[in-house]
């Protein structure tokens, strides 16, 4: 069935430093790819979002790029800050018509000062 | 603007006791709605999901059931909670099945 596989946290990186979080999926036809961010005691909000293949979805300095040859939709951001310190999930659309969504198991991502 | 409530907000209950939990969006009509859990450190397991009122379709089978009695009203309920039960409720709409998900603010259930 459908799945997503994202890379296990915690990350903990200093601020200023690159984010890379790994999200690969498999899944049957062309689903939708978006990552989304929770904040302790929060409920989830997206982050950005990729209809199709080769398309980059971005936003507040994260990006990612639906890869469908390599079936990825890593996450990238320049330079982090301790504000970005989340736990971020990976999530792709299943092409079912009920619009269900499968989630990765997220991804804690540590800043520090 | 749409907007998704959640109430309560955080909730302590005693194992068999009855849970009703409820939800309700704001600014749109006929939404899609879901119900997630969330355990400690852990994904997100869809629940149920709705796509009008009286249709639920349940993902799971478990100890909770929902009801959709209004078109923006999405209630999670259980006869009697286990401690399994306990963990963070989430609840989503999206406008159509073919856009992303919006989350509300979540519940937070301990079951003691």
């Amino acid at each position: 069935g459908d799945s997503v596989t994202q890379m296990e946290g915690p990350v903990t990186l200093s601020e200023e430093a690159f984010l890379t979080i790994n999200c690969t999926y498999t899944a049957t036809g062309y689903p939708s790819l978006f990552w989304y961010v929770q904040y302790p005691g929060e409920g989830l909000q997206l982050l950005l979002k990729a209809t199709k293949a080769d398309d980059k979805g971005s936003n507040k300095g994260f990006e990612a790029t639906y890869r469908k040859e390599t079936t990825s939709f890593h996450l990238e951001k320049g330079s982090v800050q301790v504000s970005d310190s989340a736990v971020y999930f990976c999530a792709l659309r299943l092409t079912d018509s009920w619009g269900k969504f499968q989630f990765g198991a997220g991804t804690q991502v540590v800043v520090t000062p | 603007s749409q907007t998704i409530h959640q109430w309560p907000a955080t909730l302590v209950q005693p194992v068999g006791s009855p849970l009703s939990l409820e939800c309700t969006v704001e600014g749109t009509s006929n939404p899609n709605l879901y119900w997630y859990r969330q355990a400690a450190g852990r994904g997100l397991q869809l629940l149920f999901y709705s796509v009008g009122i009286g249709q639920i379709s349940s993902e799971v089978p478990q100890n909770l059931s929902a009801s959709r009695p209004q078109d923006r009203q999405f209630i999670l309920s259980s006869k009697k909670l286990l401690l399994s039960d306990s963990g963070f409720y989430l609840c989503a709409w999206s406008p159509s099945p073919r856009n992303e998900q919006y989350f509300g603010p979540g519940t937070r259930l301990t079951v003691t």
